[in-house]
């Protein structure tokens, strides 16, 4: 079946560090993929997707590219800041044709420290 | 304009009880889904919605959990009989035609089993 296995947190960076979170995926067929975030107190927000291979996501920073070839999704940030400090989640959504249900990954909280 | 909204919020029930979560999902949001996020793991799909219709409830975990949509608006998600393994995080997500790729996240409730 589908699932997705992401990296275990938690991760703890300084200010201005780079930071990767890894994901990988098992699906059939092409599905779409995305990278959520909740911070503390919040709700579920989508940071960004790609729905086909090769594509890049990005936003606020963030940039996560998909790679059928390794079937991974890793989140990417240049510089983190204190705000970044939230639980991040991977999911995959089936292909068109398939269940529109998100199979997310366990989330990986990070802490950014000043 | 609002956003998804839950209630209530927090639930503390005693075992053996029955409790029902209110969804309001975005105005217009053809697509609904509940999914349940047991503490420290990702969320997990229960049911979904398209209008009125329940087309996928393959993620209800026991005949114990039901869910409905009447109007193709509001939902809410009823379970009987609670057990102490049913405390976790209900989150109701909607989606639209336009963003077919987004799922937009409620607060969640929380329901604590005592």
């Amino acid at each position: 079946g589908n699932s997705v296995t992401q990296m275990e947190g938690p991760v703890t960076l300084s200010e201005e560090a780079f930071l990767t979170i890894n994901c990988t995926y098992t699906a059939t067929g092409y599905p779409s993929l995305f990278w959520y975030v909740q911070y503390p107190g919040e709700g579920l927000q989508l940071l960004l997707k790609a729905t086909k291979a090769d594509d890049k996501g990005s936003n606020k920073g963030f940039e996560a590219t998909y790679r059928k070839e390794t079937t991974s999704f890793h989140l990417e940030k240049g510089s983190v800041q204190v705000s970044d400090s939230a639980v991040y989640f991977c999911a995959l959504r089936r292909a068109q044709g398939g269940s529109e249900k998100l199979v997310f990954g366990k989330g990986t909280k990070l802490t950014v420290n000043p | 304009g609002a956003g998804v909204s839950q209630s209530p919020r927090y639930k503390v029930a005693k075992r053996g009880q029955d409790v029902a979560l209110r969804c309001d999902p975005i105005s217009g949001h053809v697509s609904l889904f509940w999914y349940q996020q047991a503490l420290g793991q990702g969320p997990e799909f229960l049911t979904y919605f398209q209008n009125e219709a329940q087309l996928d409830k393959s993620g209800l975990p026991s005949d114990r959990f039901f869910a409905e949509r009447p109007e193709g608006s509001v939902s809410t998600l009823k379970i009987q009989r609670t057990q102490q393994e049913d405390s976790a995080v209900y989150l109701c997500a909607s989606s639209g035609r336009d963003s077919i790729y987004e799922q937009y996240f409620g607060p969640g409730t929380r329901l604590t089993v005592t």
